[in-house]
């Protein structure tokens, strides 16, 4: 298995403001992926972290508001920029190991936009 | 497109009782995975099951087994022996290729009753 560790675990921003969500993970991973869970709502797919390239986004997700970096096998950070209240979320990271079929996620990071 | 749904938005069990969660998925891809998570109210997304699309048994993990009819394109999840802790969101996901993202259902909650 995989053990995935995310910072911050929550935090209370200003609007405006922008926040950086780093992913750790204890092993070599090929693909690292940030969703967004909205209060009450399932998750949704923000973008694939690809590592030496730049992350592959969603449709309604742009890298400008979400940008994404991935700077080797085991680490990854999303930012959430110029934040508002709708953005508001749990924003959790997830990978695969490079054998096995399980797919791991963080603990999650709770946003809170005032 | 792969697309989950899941009927129930809520569901109760009687403690010790067995209950299914009901998935019904669709894809073109001739190969995939399918996984069920559970979300306590911390957030954390806890790995279940996994049954891949090629896979002759249906997969069991303890007092989680995944009733997988091809056919009909479901992958139920079956929790004998309901435990309070069970109480918790139920997630329903696919993938097709390994290392692509996860599609998630909307979810069912669990309530265990004593």
């Amino acid at each position: 298995s995989a053990v995935i560790s995310q910072k911050p675990s929550r935090d209370i921003c200003q609007r405006g403001t922008s926040l950086t969500i780093q992913c750790q993970v204890d092993s070599q991973v090929t693909m690292m992926f940030w969703y967004r869970q909205q209060p009450g709502q399932s998750l949704t797919l923000i973008a694939t972290a690809n590592q030496g390239s730049e992350a592959t986004y969603e449709s309604g997700f742009v890298i400008d508001k979400f940008p994404i970096s991935r700077p080797n096998l085991t680490f990854s950070t999303l930012t959430v920029s110029n934040m508002s209240p709708e953005d508001s979320s749990i924003y959790l990271c997830s990978a695969g190991l490079l054998v096995g079929n399980e797919q791991f996620f963080g603990p999650g990071t709770r946003l809170t936009v005032l | 497109a792969q697309k989950i749904t899941q009927t129930q938005p809520g569901m109760f069990v009687q403690e010790k009782e067995a209950v299914t969660l009901d998935c019904t998925y669709d894809t073109s891809d001739p190969s995939y995975g399918l996984f069920w998570y559970k979300q306590p109210s911390s957030g954390e997304m806890i790995f279940l099951i996994y049954q891949g699309s090629y896979d002759q048994q249906n997969a069991t993990e303890g007092r989680y087994s995944l009733n997988f009819q091809k056919a009909r394109k479901s992958a139920n999840l079956v929790i004998s022996a309901s435990q309070l802790g069970d109480s918790a969101m139920y997630f329903c996901a696919m993938r097709g290729l390994s290392n692509t993202p996860l599609v998630f259902g909307k979810g069912t909650r669990l309530s265990v009753i004593a």
